[in-house]
């Protein structure tokens, strides 16, 4: 069975930073392409970012690209996200998803992070 | 990197159909063949239903369809259920490994 179980979110102060984890199983983790998708309280999905089976190519969305750095564990099937400069509007629901065929086939319970003085 | 347009709301009695659309550009939806659909109820992770335009993972019903015209993508839901009630949000590649999410639909079943 496939499982995908995220931590590390919390409350910050807006500038700060947090990293979040994916810890994954029942799958060969190297094998997919990963994503982060957030979701504010009350709003809808927003994509954040992906990262290949290798960690050689990733990609971001604009209003995270140069803040949020995603990261993948191959040995320890782990996925992170480690997010800098934090803002009040990066509040939200992270969750981890894997990929198929375009598609996030598998999703998290989701980690909330909250940005607030 | 705009959100796809969806509609806010959209709604259909037991056994009716409803059909979501899903409008982006030649840059993402009119561009490639990776759009995909997800079922969100409230409190709840998004469940995949649609991937690659069209194709259903296992285990979800074929009364959900998928198809594309150009820039605009469509989801069908015929013979409604209670269960169907949810948020519907679908999602394009956008290129140079970005994707985007549409604004999201909620359905509801009268």
């Amino acid at each position: 069975e496939v499982q995908l179980v995220e931590s590390g979110g919390g409350l910050v102060q807006p500038g700060g930073s947090l990293r979040l984890s994916c810890a994954a199983s029942g799958f060969t983790f190297s094998s997919y392409w990963m994503h982060w998708v957030c979701q504010a309280p009350g709003k809808g999905l927003v994509w954040v970012s992906r990262i290949n089976g290798d960690g050689s190519s990733t990609g971001y969305a604009d209003s995270v690209k140069g803040r949020f750095t995603i990261s993948r564990d191959n040995a320890k099937n782990t996925l992170y996200l480690q997010m800098n400069s934090l803002r009040v509007e990066d509040t939200a629901v992270y969750y981890c998803a894997r990929e198929i065929n375009g598609g996030s086939s598998d999703w998290g319970q989701g980690t909330l992070v909250t940005v607030s003085s | 990197q705009s959100a796809l347009t969806q509609p806010p709301s959209a709604s259909g009695s037991p056994g009716q159909s409803v059909t979501i659309s899903c409008t982006g550009t030649s840059s993402d939806v009119g561009g490639y063949n990776y759009v995909s659909w997800y079922q969100q109820h409230p409190g709840k992770a998004p469940k995949l239903m649609i991937y690659e335009v069209s194709k259903r993972p296992s285990g979800v019903p074929d009364r959900f369809s998928g198809s594309k015209s150009g820039n605009t993508a469509s989801l069908t839901a015929s013979g409604l259920q209670a269960e169907d009630e949810a948020d519907y949000y679908c999602s394009s590649y956008a290129g140079s490994n970005n994707f985007v999410f549409g604004t999201g639909t909620k359905v509801t079943v009268l």
